[in-house]
């Protein structure tokens, strides 16, 4: 039970460069979420997925696309990298009420865009 | 904006001293939940407190909500070096948690 896998772990790009964040949950959860946290600053939603086959967008969904893929995966692309979206980017997966409500998170990718 | 806010930014303590974090946030909630973040790494998750209840403890935790003032408190007691990490409150509205910008806590040895 690996819990909640993202990769690259690490990645640099140039500006105008497109990559997609891969993500994969396998504890069965429904919603899964990505968020990108910059330096000292706490966790700001991009886009959310309720169930397989919905997205819907967070607090800062521009220059970003996301595709729930199947229960499993949920990823980000990055359509042309721009410098401010350097950050650290969090996929997470959540329980269900009956289960309590918990986000379960990935390690994070970090990623410079120059 | 994020919906929750956390106070103080930071926070420096002795250890075996008690810390306390608050959190405030501005629209109706299902449950508020309190993460923990070391440097480097993902969240991981303290505790869950639903909006019907007041008080709720886990261990060395107690985490208080008032629905009416929309705020909500963590108290670590008797803390340890090792507690040293930013804190996070995140608010459940629907299906999209939202976090606030975290309480950076050093727990001096």
């Amino acid at each position: 039970n690996a819990g909640v896998t993202q990769t690259p772990k690490f990645q640099v790009l140039k500006t105008g460069q497109s990559m997609t964040l891969q993500c994969a949950q396998d504890m069965n959860h429904n919603s899964m979420y990505w968020y990108r946290q910059d330096p000292g600053m706490g966790l700001r939603l991009i886009y959310y997925s309720a169930s397989e086959g919905t997205t819907d967008k967070g607090e800062v969904p521009n220059g970003y696309n996301v595709s729930r893929l199947n229960k499993r995966e949920f990823s980000l692309r990055l359509e042309s990298a721009a410098p401010s979206q350097t950050s650290v980017y969090f996929c997470a997966s959540r329980t269900d009420w009956s289960s309590g409500n918990t986000i379960y998170f990935g390690e994070g990718s970090w990623l410079t865009v120059v | 904006s994020q919906q929750g806010e956390e106070d103080p930014q930071a926070l420096s303590i002795q250890e075996g001293e008690n810390a306390t974090m608050n959190c405030s946030y501005k629209t109706s909630i299902n449950n508020l939940q309190w993460y923990r973040q070391n440097s480097g790494r993902g969240l991981v998750h303290l505790i869950l407190i639903r909006s019907n209840e007041r008080e709720k403890h886990s261990g060395r935790l107690r985490v208080t909500l008032d629905t009416s003032k929309k705020s909500s408190s963590l108290l670590i007691t008797a803390s340890r070096a090792a507690d040293t990490a930013s804190y996070f409150c995140a608010t459940d509205g629907n299906n999209d948690m939202r976090f606030g910008a975290g309480t950076r806590l050093t727990v001096k040895p």
